[in-house]
Formats: structure tokens, sequence, C-alpha cells
């Protein structure tokens, strides 16, 4: 069965870099995108990235642009999220989610989260 | 503010229909075959309900239905019952500064 299964809590100050891991198990990897969404507390979703898992191309939100970074390593089956500049406003829940065979927009499978704060 | 559009909240009570909306525009949820429904209940991961507009995976109950109607898209629950008690959120492929777009989040309440 599919898992996903992310790195730990991480605590940054701000103007910080973090980087998390997403461990891919279960799957064809290379037939599938991974997707990164993030959450703040008591807030919605929101899409940060992709990273075709075959060819290794990315796309990020024009909002993260230049700030983010997705990487993939096919020997581990780990897909990583670097995000650089943190500030307050970055302190949420981190997923990584695989999207769907085919288009690979929607996402079936989720990571249980990072979660990252950003405190002085 | 988010790139599509949600009503905050909506309650209904047992055994009862309500649909949920999410507006866009003709660069997303109109032009597109990609939009898609997630449930969340609280300090969960989210979970895919719909895809590509009126595909519901594997599992998922066929209680929970989309559709879309010009720009703006739908999810239909059907004899709603307590569990569905949760967040729901819409999202969809856009040609904007996004590849993908979240709407805020229903939070649906079941009386």
């Amino acid at each position: 069965q599919v898992h996903l299964v992310q790195s730990g809590a991480e605590v940054k100050k701000p103007g910080a870099s973090v980087k998390i891991s997403c461990r891919a198990s279960g799957y064809m990897f290379s037939d599938y995108t991974m997707q990164w969404v993030r959450q703040a507390p008591g807030r919605g979703l929101e899409w940060l990235a992709w990273i075709n898992g075959g060819n290794g191309n990315t796309k990020y939100s024009q909002r993260f642009e230049g700030r983010v970074t997705v990487t993939r390593d096919t020997a581990t089956i780990t897909v990583y999220l670097e995000l650089r500049g943190l500030t307050f406003g970055d302190t949420a829940i981190y997923y990584c989610a695989r999207g769907v065979f085919g288009t690979g927009i929607a996402v079936d499978f989720w990571g249980q989260g990072s979660l990252v704060t950003v405190s002085s | 503010q988010s790139a599509l559009t949600q009503p905050a909240s909506l309650s209904g009570s047992p055994g009862q229909s309500i649909t949920i909306s999410c507006a866009g525009g003709s660069g997303d949820i109109g032009g597109y075959n990609y939009v898609s429904w997630y449930q969340q209940h609280p300090g969960k991961v989210p979970k895919l309900l719909i895809y590509d507009i009126d595909n519901r995976p594997s599992g998922v109950s066929s209680r929970f239905s989309g559709s879309r109607s010009g720009n703006t898209a739908s999810l239909t629950i059907s004899g709603l019952q307590s569990e569905d008690e949760a967040d729901y959120y819409c999202s969809s492929f856009s040609s904007g500064n996004t590849l993908v777009v979240f709407g805020g989040g229903t939070k649906l309440t079941v009386l």
C-alpha cells in the first residue's frame, strides 16, 4: 500500500531555511507526481509546488517562487521541500501528497504532515 | 484571499442533502476538467473525495458527488451523516500564477 512518511517537526528562526523530506513507498514512484501543500494553524490549504517523479520537472506557486525548491532522490524514493527566508507567516503544517495517476492534479495519498514553527 | 470562493459554513440535518459551491473563473474551474474536493476532519490529513469534476476514488461513498456548471463547481452530500461533519475544500488546476488553487474551505455542521 502507498505510504508517504515525512520528517519531524522543526522550529526555525526568522530568516532561516527548512528542508522537509517525504519518503514514498508502495507504488511506482516514477509514474506519479508529488505535490507540497501547507496549512497554517486554523487556516485553509495552500499549494506550494509539484515535482514529476519520473523526469524531476518542477512547478512552483508564483507566491513562493525564488524561496522554494523541490528535489527528488530516486535512489531513496524521497522528495524534499526546501523553504528559505522563513517568516512568522510560514508557520504551518507542510504536507507532501501524491498526484493521482494520469493528470496528477488531484492528490490521493497524503503524508502525515511536518509542523514547521517559525519563532524568534 | 483564496483563489476559489466557498461558503465559510453550512449546516444540515441527518438524512438531508447539502450542496457546497466553489466559484472560480475561466482560468481554473471553467476552463479545465480538473476540479477536486477534499474532506478534512479536525486534526486529520485531508482525504480526496472527488477528482476531475465528478470521479470518486475507490472507497469513497457514493453519497458524495461532484458537478460543474460554468465557472462554479459543486459537491453534493446526500443522506447526511454525523461523520460528515468536517471541513471541505475544493481545488482546481489553474492557468494563472499557481498550478493548483484551493478554495478557502467550508465548515459543515451536522445538526
